[in-house]
């Protein structure tokens, strides 16, 4: 199964945005990328998903390299909110029930 | 509001116990899933379910088991609790459209 590498923790400002990298080398053709992020003391949830385009939605934006082996989650404006664990996940379509979660990035944001 | 909800938040047994975790999603979906998540380990992943009756064992499905009787419901069973198996564990439901998983706030498990 394709894995992901992720920063362990990136810090931002509070109002800046912030890019937080993946790299996903082994990725295939038909694996779409998934982050979901942790807030302190809950369950992940979603944020956003791209195959190949970027995306953008009205949390986040993902952009993704032209080859897929790197893609990047932009916050365009960090509130302290968004302090959380950030996860970059592949979802392989012959096993669409499985999420493969790593270690995440602690996104740190500072006032 | 899509709601999954987990019947603890915190939960303290001793070894040798039977232990039930339970998780009950109300958005009618097919596919559940139960997560351990330990500091390093990140989430991974126990049993998942995509039908009533229906299981398929994940990542680290030793030393559970699970029940899926009502499509609503999703249990998670220690049939005899270690300490190893302390640790934080999360529900997670799957419908349509089928990228985006919910998950419960989870429950702590401490095992004495």
């Amino acid at each position: 199964d394709a894995k992901t590498t992720q920063p362990n923790s990136m810090e931002s400002n509070e109002e800046e945005p912030v890019h937080l990298p993946c790299n996903h080398s082994t990725i295939s053709g038909t694996d779409y990328i998934h982050w979901y992020r942790q807030l302190p003391s809950q369950g992940p949830e979603y944020v956003i998903h791209g195959l190949t385009s970027n995306v953008n939605n009205r949390m986040a934006s993902l952009a993704i390299a032209e080859d897929r082996k790197s893609s990047t989650l932009i916050l365009h404006r960090a509130t302290l909110r968004d302090a959380a664990v950030y996860y970059c996940i592949l979802r392989a379509p012959y096993n669409f029930n499985k999420f493969y979660f790593g270690s995440g990035t602690k996104l740190n944001v500072k006032p | 509001d899509v709601k999954v909800t987990q019947s603890s938040r915190y939960l303290v047994k001793r070894t040798g116990e039977k232990v039930f975790l339970e998780c009950v999603q109300d958005m009618d979906h097919e596919n559940m899933f139960w997560y351990r998540q330990d500091p390093g380990l990140g989430l991974r992943l126990i049993y998942f379910s995509y039908d009533v009756k229906m299981k398929e064992k994940g990542d680290i499905p030793e030393g559970y088991s699970v029940s899926r009787e009502k499509k609503e419901r999703f249990s998670l069973i220690l049939e005899s609790a270690s300490t190893n198996q302390t640790s934080m564990y999360l529900c997670a439901s799957l419908g349509a459209p089928i990228y985006e998983q919910y998950f419960g706030p989870g429950t702590r498990l401490t095992v004495t």
